[in-house]
Formats: C-alpha cells, sequence, structure tokens
C-alpha cells in the first residue's frame, strides 16, 4: 500500500518565519503535489513536481517554493511565512500511466498555523 | 481550462436511506473523473475513478458512480448509507491523454449522517 508520509501534522509559526514542510512517499512515484486546503475553496494545487529537481506551478504558487532533490521526497518552503498561508497543507504523489491523469495518494495533511 | 462543481455544500441524510451526491465538470477533452473522501483529521482516499468503458464504475465502500458525458456529470450514489460514511467528499477531473498529472478538484460537499 503507497504511503505518503506528512512530517508534521501541526504546526505553529510566526510571520515572517521560514517554514519547511516535509513529505516523503514510499511507492516510486514519479509525481509529486503540494496543495492547500481551505473551507469553501476545496483544495488547491500550489505546485508539482514529475521529477527529480523538475517543479511546476500549480494554480497558486505565489508565497511558496518547493524542492525536490530525491525522487522519494518533496519539501513545500514558505519563504517568509504570513497569516493569509494558516491553512491545511496537503502532499500527494502518483504514478505516470502515460495516458492522463492517474490516482493522487495524499498524506495526512499538516495544519499550518501563522501568528 | 478543467473545473469542477459541486453544487451542495452540505447534504443530511438519515442512514439507510440512498445517497446522491453531485458532481459536474468542465473538460474539453476526454476527462479522468475522480471521487475522493476524506475523514475528519484525515488525507483523502480515492473512492472510484472513471478512466474510460462502462460509464458505471463501482468503486470501494458500496459507492458507485455514474458518467453521463451528455450531461457532464459524475454523480456519487450509495443506496443505503451508513453513519461511517460522515466525511467530506471531492469530486476531481484530470487530463485523459498527454500523461500530464495536473487535477482539479471541486470545492467539496460535506456530509452528515442522522441516526
Amino acid at each position: 500500500d503507497v504511503k505518503v508520509t506528512q512530517s508534521s501534522r501541526y504546526l505553529v509559526k510566526r510571520t515572517g518565519e521560514k517554514v519547511f514542510l516535509e513529505c516523503v512517499q514510499d511507492m516510486d512515484h514519479e509525481n509529486m503535489f503540494w496543495y492547500r486546503q481551505d473551507p469553501g475553496l476545496g483544495l488547491r494545487l500550489i505546485y508539482f513536481s514529475y521529477d527529480v529537481k523538475m517543479k511546476e506551478k500549480g494554480d497558486i504558487p505565489e508565497g511558496y517554493s518547493v524542492s525536490r532533490e530525491k525522487k522519494e521526497r518533496f519539501s513545500l518552503i514558505l519563504e517568509s511565512a504570513s497569516t493569509n498561508q494558516t491553512s491545511m497543507y496537503l502532499c500527494a504523489s502518483s504514478s505516470t500511466t502515460g495516458t492522463g491523469a492517474s490516482p493522487l495518494h495524499f498524506g495526512n495533511g499538516t495544519r499550518l498555523t501563522v501568528t | 481550462a478543467q473545473s469542477v462543481t459541486q453544487p451542495d455544500i452540505h447534504i443530511t441524510v438519515s442512514e439507510g436511506a440512498s445517497l446522491e451526491l453531485r458532481c459536474n465538470y468542465s473538460y474539453g477533452a476526454t476527462p479522468y473523473l475522480f471521487w475522493y473522501v476524506q475523514s475528519p483529521g484525515q488525507g483523502l482516499q480515492l473512492l472510484l475513478k472513471y478512466f474510460s468503458g462502462d460509464t458505471l464504475v463501482q468503486g470501494i465502500k458500496g459507492f458507485e458512480a455514474e458518467f453521463k458525458r451528455s450531461q457532464s456529470s459524475f454523480n456519487l450514489r450509495k443506496p443505503s448509507v451508513h453513519w461511517s460514511d460522515a466525511a467530506e467528499y471531492f469530486c476531481a477531473v484530470g487530463p485523459g491523454t498527454g500523461g500530464y498529472q495536473k487535477v482539479t478538484f471541486g470545492t467539496g460537499t460535506k456530509l452528515q449522517v442522522i441516526p
């Protein structure tokens, strides 16, 4: 069974801090994603990566960056945290089928509060 | 651009009653369609997916969904709801070709089950 592990379940940071959210998957998936989940807005894609050292902007990349140095690990970085980045962050991974989108496997999420 | 609409923010059903959650999508070509479920405090779990073939697809936990191209819909159904089905449900759409992995989610429908 695919396992996607997010390093922290809850995180509290101060405005202006640099924040790292870590995600590891154990199924050798090519693709990894960071989503943000807010009530009434569903899931919004921040960044995704389809290969090591490759990254693509999603729908809401402003204020975020990512790093993928190893295939199994995908990090989300908040360069200078702000209160409007208080949210639930979900990491996901998927394999590449070559024919289109494949199902996402999600971690349990990191609830980040910026004060 | 692809998009998903879940018109019902919140639905309440009695245990044992039937359930239908609505999903309408917008996509220029053949899409891949998914339903995910999120229990409180958890990540999202795949319930079922439609890629091609039979338009009625079966998923886990007794759920099924029907793809109707003419109505751009992919509604989720269950004949008899159990209290453990209380959760939030997300419909999602992704590209059917090209290997491009971007998946767009709806805003979710929260299901409450009353005894």
